[in-house]
């Protein structure tokens, strides 16, 4: 129950596409919900985050869907640039903070 | 600002030794958490402390434990080390540890031979 499942693993985009990752929990206590981006050899950087009482939040090109009732939640990176190349993980929490982690998804955007 | 700092950056150690692992969080922030990431994998929680208190733990043996200080830097130490543990060892801090941000540093590079 306290796990998030992410898809897909991989990923390649085409510069100026659309990429779309999705994650899919069953704690139903979970109340903060991040994505994290990492690059090679760093820590994750956080990089967008929701709670369940909006359905959405845009800021710049990243976007984050929240389906409360189908417990899901997906990642939107507009414009993807060979900039955005990275591993980019879900994670959900309840209360404080033992973040919980997808399994990441490796994305590659194509020039 | 100044980020999460960790030290060292990497650390070879070989089966049955014992390791420290440092962590400074951000200036003001007074929770401090600990992860494991083994490659390929996501980051796995490990510690939380808030205030120099252990808030929670993850499902990791008693061979890991950890303090805060005073000034609410951190240590991980590992003992009796295996091959499993070579991971990269993450630390994040945040102001409240109550749902805010998590910021994580560079994490330290264990590698067990």
């Amino acid at each position: 129950q306290q796990q998030v499942k992410q898809s897909p693993q991989s990923l390649i985009v085409q510069k100026g596409g659309i990429s779309i990752i999705n994650c899919a929990y069953e704690n139903t206590a979970f109340d903060y919900f991040p994505w994290y981006q990492q690059f090679p050899g760093k820590g994750p950087a956080l990089l967008i985050a929701i709670r369940p009482d909006v359905s959405e939040k845009k800021e710049g090109r990243f976007t984050i869907s929240f389906n409360k009732s189908a417990k899901q939640f997906s990642l939107h990176i507009m414009d993807s640039q060979p900039g955005d190349s990275a591993t980019y993980f879900c994670a959900a929490t309840a209360g404080f903070q033992k973040l919980v982690f997808g399994t990441g998804t490796r994305l590659l955007v194509s020039p | 600002d100044a980020g999460v700092t960790q030290s060292p950056t990497h650390l070879i150690k070989t089966r049955g030794q014992h390791v420290t692992l440092r962590c400074s969080p951000i200036s003001g922030h007074k929770s401090v958490s600990w992860y494991q990431q083994v490659l390929g994998q996501g980051p796995q929680f490990i510690f939380q402390y808030y205030e120099k208190e252990e808030r929670g733990r993850g499902n990791f043996p008693d061979r890991f434990s950890a303090r805060q200080f005073p000034n609410y830097s951190s240590e991980l130490n590992v003992n009796a080390l295996l091959l499993g543990d070579s991971a990269l060892y993450l630390c994040a801090s945040s102001l409240t540890g109550i749902t805010d941000t998590q910021y994580f540093g560079p994490g330290t590079r264990l590698t067990v031979l």
